[in-house]
């Protein structure tokens, strides 16, 4: 499967502040998504990213929030605007590779502590 | 939208023993049902799934078992081993690029 990496692993940030989370993969991928996961809990789908189009968000998940960019098939950044402690939680990507219909994979995780 | 319930929470067995976590999910239209383990502090992992079109699917000591009908789908673990010990996911999909809706995760302890 697909190679993915996240930058940063993780981070202390202050509340207030922003933090750009990249994603990169080492193959052309047409779909990336991002989750959110919460201490303890599941994993919850903040938004779907397509190259070339505007990202999908979910419900309870706004752009001005969390802003998302995809600029080519094998990059995607997330973005965690005007954090507060509740966005603490670890953020991960996942690809759906073109030849492998369906199946997600997942980068390492950016583990946020917003203070 | 599509929702998946998972049981048990927890599940602790004995090494040897085969463990059973089940799902069942709320749209008819998913197709796509994939597990995933993820042990502490590492990625989720996915380690089998199986499609609409197939009732059973093993892989080694795992297995699953759709069934359609009832929406229900359960992962089967036999003679378990201390790696096995991780949190488990059922999802669902409808397939093709499409979202993944995740279970609530069962975390299972396997006792040496």
């Amino acid at each position: 499967s697909a190679v993915i990496s996240q930058k940063p692993s993780r981070d202390i940030c202050q509340r207030g502040t922003s933090l750009t989370i990249q994603c990169q993969v080492d193959s052309q991928v047409t779909m990336m998504f991002w989750y959110r996961q919460q201490p303890g809990q599941s994993l919850t789908l903040i938004a779907t990213a397509n190259q070339g189009s505007e990202a999908t968000y979910e419900s309870g998940f706004v752009i001005d929030k969390f802003p998302i960019s995809r600029p080519n098939l094998t990059f995607s950044t997330l973005t965690v605007s005007n954090m507060s402690p509740e966005d603490s939680s670890i953020y991960l990507c996942s690809v759906e590779e073109n030849s492998r219909r369906s199946e997600q994979y997942f980068g390492p995780g950016t583990r946020l502590t917003v203070t | 939208g599509e929702n998946v319930e998972q049981h048990p929470s927890t599940l602790s067995v004995q090494e040897g023993d085969s463990a059973v976590i089940k799902c069942t999910y709320s749209d008819s239209a998913s197709n796509y049902f994939p597990w995933y383990k993820q042990e502490l502090g590492k990625r989720p992992q996915l380690i089998i799934d199986i499609r609409s079109n197939v009732g059973e699917k093993k892989d080694q000591r795992i297995a699953v078992t759709l069934n359609k009908t009832a929406k229900h789908f359960s992962l089967h673990i036999t003679e378990t081993q201390p790696e096995d010990s991780a949190v488990y996911f059922c999802a669902a999909s409808l397939g093709g690029y499409q979202k993944v809706t995740f279970g609530t995760g069962t975390k299972l302890q396997v006792i040496p």
